[in-house]
């Protein structure tokens, strides 16, 4: 079955950088989208970006741009999330969701609670 | 502040329908028929229930339905269960790679 697990949880202080993990199953990795979202203590679903495993190619919400980094690692079949310069305001569950087509959705990780503190 | 704008809360009771409506632009909602529904119990992550406006995923009870006008989408639940009460997000295709895709800010459904 399809399963996105991603690691942990993570502690940061404010400057840091985070780099969130987020290992596919169960499907073909390099024939799906993947996006990442986060949600803020008793907050809405923030998009932040997409990457393309087939070749790497990323594309991030203009409120991450020069922030955010998303890489693959096609041998382990894993996605990566970088996000630097950390701030209070980036503490947040941080999800990888697959797209099979058109912004689908439909399969998403568990989560990974990142602090600024 | 998000996109795609729904209302903070709705309740309904046992038995009842409810709807939850999504208001977006000619940019988002208007320009494609490609609006997501997801339900989320606290917790927990995010679970496709209504992807292209009205289509649901198999598994997904035939309670939960999507439609689409204009710039508005709506999700309706019908016959109200108990684990329908959860929080409840829109989202709409925009374009691809920077472009991506916009949420709105939520909609907590509380069944009486």
């Amino acid at each position: 079955q399809v399963q996105l697990v991603q690691a942990g949880g993570e502690v940061k202080k404010p400057g840091a950088s985070v780099k969130v993990s987020c290992k596919a199953s169960g499907y073909p990795f390099t024939k799906f989208y993947v996006h990442w979202v986060r949600q803020a203590p008793g907050q809405g679903l923030e998009w932040m970006g997409m990457i393309n495993p087939n070749g790497g190619r990323t594309g991030y919400a203009q409120k991450f741009q020069g922030r955010v980094t998303m890489t693959t690692d096609t041998s382990t079949s894993t996605v990566y999330m970088e996000l630097g310069s950390l701030k209070p305001q980036d503490t947040a569950v941080y999800y990888c969701a697959r797209d099979p087509k058109n912004s689908r959705l439909d399969h998403w990780g568990q989560g990974t609670p990142v602090t600024v503190s | 502040q998000s996109a795609l704008t729904q209302p903070a809360s709705v309740s309904g009771s046992l038995g009842q329908s409810i709807t939850i409506s999504c208001s977006g632009t000619s940019s988002d909602i208007g320009g494609y028929n490609l609006v997501s529904w997801f339900q989320q119990h606290p917790g927990k992550a995010p679970q496709l229930i209504i992807f292209e406006s009205s289509r649901r995923p198999s598994g997904v009870s035939s309670r939960f339905s999507g439609s689409k006008s204009g710039n508005t989408a709506t999700l309706t639940i019908s016959g109200l269960q108990a684990e329908d009460e959860a929080t409840y997000h829109c989202c709409s295709y925009v374009g691809n790679y920077s472009l991506g895709v916009t949420f709105g800010g939520g909609t907590k459904l509380t069944v009486l």
